[in-house]
């Protein structure tokens, strides 16, 4: 979608280090998300944000940080990459609808694999 | 259990079939949305419903929120139909998946 990018897109890391995905959205909306799919577990949030700076943890944020310093930008870094960590993120972002609902927009995803 | 259960796990149609995935769940919902996901690709959003019917292209959703149960018909179905279905839906905070059809449609 042309309102959220994610960057890499693709990413080989070894293990023990440090690893920065970004995401990028041009839409304004205040919530953003960090997820990891995996096979047999789904869509697993991870952190998100609902504004500048303000963060807070999902389901398995364990070994993820997250940062907010700009409306636009929702940075998810791996401190030290281990191999339980390969898997594909997506960024989405959402935002009050009209119809009183939240809409959501998803990124393409990283696939990052760690080795 | 799962609060958001869908039917089946996995379908295979030949072209032009009739095609329905269900969706059930358990929690109070403000909306439920169908999302699309290609081999390898991103994800789509399809729908996002709160109560009764939408239709885009060949694609319907409807939901009936007694009943705490959604469908997501296809029409025609055509290969490139193919992908993973996922129902989600959000309540208080955030979405809640399920686990996702893989739908195939052979030529």
């Amino acid at each position: 979608d042309a309102g959220i990018t994610q960057s890499p897109r693709h990413k080989v890391t070894e293990t023990g280090t440090p690893v920065t995905l970004r995401c990028h959205q041009t839409e304004n909306h205040r919530y953003m998300y960090w997820y990891r799919q995996d096979p047999g577990h789904g869509l697993r949030l991870i952190h998100y944000s609902y504004g500048v700076k303000d963060t807070d943890k999902g389901e398995v944020s364990d070994g993820y940080s997250v940062s907010r310093s700009k409306t636009e930008d929702f940075l998810l870094t791996l401190e030290s990459a281990t191999s339980s960590q390969t898997s594909v993120y997506f960024c989405a972002i959402s935002e009050l609808t009209g119809a009183g609902a939240y809409g959501y927009t998803f990124g393409s995803g990283t696939r990052l694999t760690v080795v | 259990k799962n609060e958001v259960e869908q039917s089946p796990q996995n379908l295979t149609a030949q072209e032009g079939e009739f095609i329905t995935i269900n969706c059930s769940y358990s929690v109070g919902i403000s909306a439920l949305h169908w999302l699309q996901q290609h081999p390898g690709g991103g994800i789509v959003s399809l729908f996002m419903l709160s109560s009764g019917k939408k239709k885009h292209g060949r694609l319907i959703a409807t939901i009936n929120i007694q009943e705490k149960h959604s469908s997501l018909h296809i029409t025609a179905s055509h290969p490139r139909d193919s992908a993973v279905y996922i129902c989600a839906v959000t309540g208080i905070g955030k979405l809640v998946f399920g686990a996702g059809t893989i739908l195939r449609v052979k030529s």
